[in-house]
């Protein structure tokens, strides 16, 4: 049975600070996604990892894929109050191949003080 | 302009009743997702379709039953059965083969029995 599971749960950090989301995974799968949703909200995609040494950049965030460590991690660079979500991480069961069905960690709020 | 729609957005249910929540997509995807979010907690899956008339359980399909008449909807019935069926649910879609395979999510439909 795949496994995700995200660290930390909970992260408050100051503004301008840099840290880090861990996502880890139980089972193969070369298929990563991450999403942010704000409270009461949907959710929103960030990044489709598809490879070994993905990395993608989008503004503060950067996330990268590890698929021989099972882990993806989601960085984020001089966090700024509006990066303040929860970011969940998602695996495609497919073990080297899409399904379409996704499992998602559960989530990483984050809080960033000003 | 393409997107996910759900309704309703807030939905009342007294015990033993069935309710119906609605997922339309006009983005022309394959594939249309339900989930359940709990607070706190990251999304699972419930059923999911990956054509017209077939659909499959996901992980906690009881209680729970769906159609796909059109490829543009995939309404999900809350039945009588489902004992804790009070939280956020979700929709999602997309292409059945595609390089990412990404899933777009709709606003959601925020449940309560009362």
């Amino acid at each position: 049975e795949l496994k995700v599971e995200q660290n930390p749960l909970f992260l408050s950090m100051q503004e301008g600070k840099n840290y880090t989301i861990y996502c880890n995974y139980s089972t193969t799968s070369d298929r990563l996604y991450w999403y942010r949703q704000d409270p009461g909200k949907s959710l929103e995609s960030l990044f489709v990892l598809l490879s070994n040494g993905a990395v993608k950049q989008e503004g503060r965030l950067m996330a990268s894929l590890d698929t021989k460590a099972r882990l993806s991690t989601l960085h984020i660079t001089a966090a700024v109050h509006d990066l303040s979500a929860t970011y969940f991480c998602a695996v495609d069961m497919g073990g080297g191949g899409a399904t379409n069905k996704l499992i998602f960690g559960t989530g990483t709020l984050l809080a960033v003080q000003p | 302009d393409g997107g996910i729609t759900q309704s309703p957005k807030y939905l009342f249910r007294k015990e033993g009743q069935n309710v119906t929540l609605s997922c339309e997509q006009n983005l022309n995807h394959d594939a249309m997702y339900w989930y359940r979010q709990d607070p706190g907690q990251g999304l699972r899956l419930i059923y999911y379709s990956q054509i017209v008339n077939d659909f499959q359980k996901g992980d906690i399909a009881e209680g729970y039953s769906v159609s796909r008449e059109k490829k543009e909807s995939f309404p999900l019935t809350v039945t009588s059965a489902q004992k804790n069926p009070t939280a956020f649910y979700l929709c999602a879609s997309s292409m059945r083969q595609a390089v990412y395979n990404e899933q777009f999510f709709g606003p959601g439909t925020r449940l309560t029995v009362l």
